[in-house]
């Protein structure tokens, strides 16, 4: 089981500025990390899968980045509009045999006030 | 993306009923399934995995006979919670992974279903 951690547990960002919260994770028995966006009453939506150390993602305003040897994934928000106000989910795939069983840390909630 | 429509949105029972969840993947089809349940405040915790036509794998500590599985199509998977008791009170989710063409590979939530077990 993969320890997955996330934070901060929320915070309040002003429309128009940037941030960034942290997904932690123990670098061993890694495989994958994925990144999801959950509005309440919706699906979490998926917006990166990353498995190599390095990569850097982008969709939008939303990016992140992955360095598997230390154990760590950012998420960043240019640029932050209301519609951003979300939970941020990270969550890690051990193996490829474990493809689908997704161990989640609990979450970034962001709020955008206007 | 893909939709999973997952049903009911919530529901309240009284202790010692059954409750039946849905997890039905509208357009792909999903060989496996999977089923998370999320208590206040903790993570999102995978519990069983769902394979059609096949048992159910379920992660330690999650009892199968109080957690039946069902996945007789490659579009839809139930979870009943036997004999629901409060302590069983929680956000249950389901994801699909797709079979073949376009989402193959890719995994896809349901809205998930609240239960409340009075």
């Amino acid at each position: 089981i993969l320890n997955v951690e996330q934070s901060p547990q929320s915070l309040h960002v002003q429309e128009g500025d940037s941030t960034n919260f942290t997904c932690s994770f123990p670098s061993s028995n890694f495989y994958a990390l994925h990144w999801y966006r959950w509005e309440t009453a919706k699906s979490p939506e998926a917006l990166f899968v990353m498995t190599l150390n390095g990569d850097e993602k982008k969709k939008g305003r939303i990016s992140a980045t992955l360095n598997t040897k230390e154990g760590y994934s950012y998420l960043y928000i240019k640029g932050s509009q209301p519609e951003d106000s979300a939970t941020y989910l990270c969550a890690c795939t051990p193996g490829t045999d474990s493809w689908g069983k997704l161990q989640f840390g609990a979450g970034t909630q962001v709020v955008v006030t206007p | 993306g893909a939709v999973v429509s997952q049903h009911p949105s919530w529901v309240i029972c009284k202790s010692g009923t059954s409750v039946k969840i849905e997890c039905r993947s509208l357009d792909f089809q999903a060989t496996t399934m999977f089923w998370y349940r999320q208590f206040p405040k903790q993570s999102l915790m995978l519990m069983a995995t769902s394979n059609e036509g096949s048992k159910a794998t379920y992660e330690q500590g999650v009892e199968k006979d109080k957690f039946l599985i069902n996945h007789a199509s490659l579009t839809l998977s139930t979870l009943t919670v036997t004999s629901a008791h409060p302590e069983d009170s929680s956000f249950y989710i389901c994801s699909a992974r797709g079979t073949g063409g376009r989402w193959r590979g890719e995994l896809f939530f349901g809205e998930g279903s609240r239960l409340t077990v009075l």
